[in-house]
This record gives structure tokens, sequence and C-alpha cells, in this order.
């Protein structure tokens, strides 16, 4: 199956630690990105090459992976870590065409 | 920097044609693969279609197989999506992305490392 499942809300509390996870078969083989994406903007890659992070996102930002599992943890969830989250994983051929359903981060 | 710029969305018809375009800058655009994503309002994120650097390769989702078409004008630094038999299915935002692509000492890896504002397409009578 080439799904990527996420839950779809998930909660924090301010300077609590959160994990977002993400399962799909093609994890076993492939690697998880990581986007976030704010109401009303593109989204915005957080986490590339299993768990490296664009200039500019913080370290609190850090990702995992095993079997059919792919996580993103944030330590010390932040008021503007609120968004939507994003993993993105490859096909056979390395084509970067999947994506969960995306998992609601609530800050509160 | 890095800019990609989405144009082309509006209302259209179901049955109707729609023609998007993006236009990159800030790198050196003949390099890059280049992928459209779409968003329906309110969902997820759904990949819609890649067009390789060397332009004979491209692949499409099987919703939208053999109703959109991709290509790319080097000269422009641009992007097309062109959109046939829309229906209200095909509404969202498109967002146009880029594909980075490299190896390192672990591995190969590609991106979509950098992504337009998007622009809107409805598909509506």
């Amino acid at each position: 199956s080439s799904e990527l499942t996420q839950d779809p809300a998930v909660s924090v509390a301010l300077g609590q630690t959160v994990r977002i996870t993400c399962r799909g078969d093609s994890l076993r083989t492939s690697y998880a990105s990581w986007f976030r994406q704010k109401p009303g903007q593109a989204p915005v890659l957080v986490i590339y090459a299993k768990n490296n992070r664009p200039s500019g996102v913080p370290d609190r930002f850090s990702a995992s992976s095993s079997g059919n599992t792919a996580s993103l943890t944030i330590i010390g969830a932040q008021a503007e870590d609120e968004a939507d989250y994003y993993c993105n994983s490859r096909d056979s051929s390395g084509n970067p065409r999947l994506f969960g359903g995306g998992t609601k981060l609530t800050v509160l | 920097q890095v800019q990609l710029v989405e144009s082309g969305g509006g209302v259209v018809q179901p049955g109707g044609s729609l023609r998007l375009s993006c236009t990159a800058s800030g790198f050196s655009f003949t390099t890059y693969a280049m992928h459209w994503v779409r968003q329906a309002p309110g969902k997820g994120l759904e990949w819609v279609a890649v067009i390789w650097n060397n332009v004979s390769d491209k692949r499409f989702a099987d919703s939208v197989k053999g109703r959109f078409t991709i290509s790319r004008d080097d000269s422009k630094n641009t992007v097309y999506l062109q959109m046939n038999s829309l229906t209200a299915e095909d509404t969202a935002v498109y967002f146009c992305a880029r594909d980075l692509d490299y190896y390192d000492d672990t591995g190969y890896y590609r991106e979509l490392d950098y992504w337009g504002q998007g622009t809107l397409v409805t598909v509506s009578s």
C-alpha cells in the first residue's frame, strides 16, 4: 500500500513534548520528511533526509523511524508550533509523492 | 532567494480547462525537477505531477492521468500544469514545489524543499 496514516489531531501543553506519528508500508524502504503548514500558508519543510533541519527550524524538532512508523518529536512545544503537520515519503522509484493525511497540532 | 510564484487559478465550469503557471527565481531552474501538489479545501496534501529536468520524464497521479499534462519552459523558468476535463473534485489550491535531489554519505535523497504560495482553482457551475 502507498498510504501514509497520521492521527488527525494531537494536543500538547505549552513547553511539553509531543510526538506525531506516520505509518505506512513505504516507510519500511524509504524515509520520511516532515512539513509544517499554518492556515493560509504553503507547507514548509521542517525535517529532511531522515532527521535534518533546514536553516531556521528550531532544534526542538527531531525525527526518528522504526519499521513502518516515522515520528516527528517536538521537545518543549511553543505556541508558534501550532499547525498542521504532514509526513512525506517516496514510492519505489524514489518519487516523493506520498503524503500522510496530516495531524493538527494544538498547543494548549 | 528561492521564489516560486503560481498563477492562472480561477473559477471554471465542470468540463472546462485551465492552465496554471509557476515561475521560479533565485536558483538554476534547469537543474531541478518540479512538482505540482494540490490541497482541496479543508483537506490534506495530494501530489499531482512531476516533470524532470530532462523534460522527457513526467509522472502523474492516477486521479489526474489522461486529463492533466505538465510541461516546462526553461527559457522562462516556468513550469505549467494544463488541466482539462475538470470536475468539482479538482477544486483545490495548487502548489508548485522544487525537487531537490542529492547524494551524501548516507544515501540518495529527494526533497520538496521550496513551495510557492499556491493558486486556487474552483470548478463550479
